[in-house]
């Protein structure tokens, strides 16, 4: 079936370091890629979307990557701190079903 | 603004009961969702609605029904609750056009089915 689905449960990294956490998707129906971070206890926050038809988007210390040979998709964070620690979910939006499909999520973990 | 509210926070059910999650946004979307999230999953959604009046089943609509009467509001209700049901219940609301890409999200009801 289709599905979004990520490469890494468990990302670890040193406070400062850059962090890139990655995912793979199946359908090349999508029209959007968007990455949403979860803290522990709340809901999902919008970070970064990135259209089907470009390969790059930045925003503030995060960057998204879409490479649509292979169908993968990345989130880089720069400069990571520790309040940047939750759960990474990928999700993909297709406007003809209007829903978005959810991966399964990466956890990071920044230490001092 | 308040964004999305989620009524109750945590409910614990006898298998059988009833009952009905209330979703509310002051932000006039006209997009409201309804996902579940279970351990270690992303998450999956119930039960859409694209305006006030309408509803669209999502991935995993089988034993619940939403009803979108106010465009603020929008219930979610299990009419006899199952322990495959317990999970944390989150309400979504966007935007019509543009990307409308970027839902936000309530934080969430947790709810334990026995």
């Amino acid at each position: 079936g289709e599905s979004v689905g990520l490469h890494l449960p468990t990302l670890s990294v040193q406070e400062g370091d850059n962090s890139i956490i990655n995912c793979a998707y199946s359908n090349s129906a999508s029209d959007y890629f968007i990455w949403y971070k979860q803290e522990s206890g709340k809901g999902p926050q919008f970070i970064i979307d990135i259209r089907s038809n470009m390969d790059k988007r930045q925003g503030q210390r995060v960057t998204v990557l879409l490479n649509k040979t292979v169908k993968h998709l990345s989130l880089q964070i720069a400069a990571t701190q520790p309040g940047d620690s939750a759960v990474y979910f990928c999700a993909e939006l297709i406007f003809l079903y209007n829903k978005l499909i959810f991966g399964a999520g990466t956890r990071l973990a920044v230490h001092p | 603004n308040a964004g999305v509210t989620q009524t109750p926070k945590f409910r614990v059910l006898k298998t059988g009961q009833s009952m009905t999650l209330l979703c509310a946004q002051d932000m006039n979307h006209e997009y409201m969702y309804w996902y579940r999230q279970d351990p270690g999953m992303g998450l999956r959604l119930i039960h859409y609605s694209v305006g006030e009046g309408t509803t669209a089943k999502g991935e995993v609509p089988d034993g619940y029904n939403v009803s979108r009467l106010k465009k603020q509001n929008f219930l979610l209700g299990l009419e006899s609750a199952a322990p495959s049901q317990t999970s944390v219940y989150f309400c979504a609301s966007s935007t019509r056009g543009g990307s409308g890409n970027e839902q936000f999200f309530g934080p969430g009801t947790r709810l334990t089915v026995l």
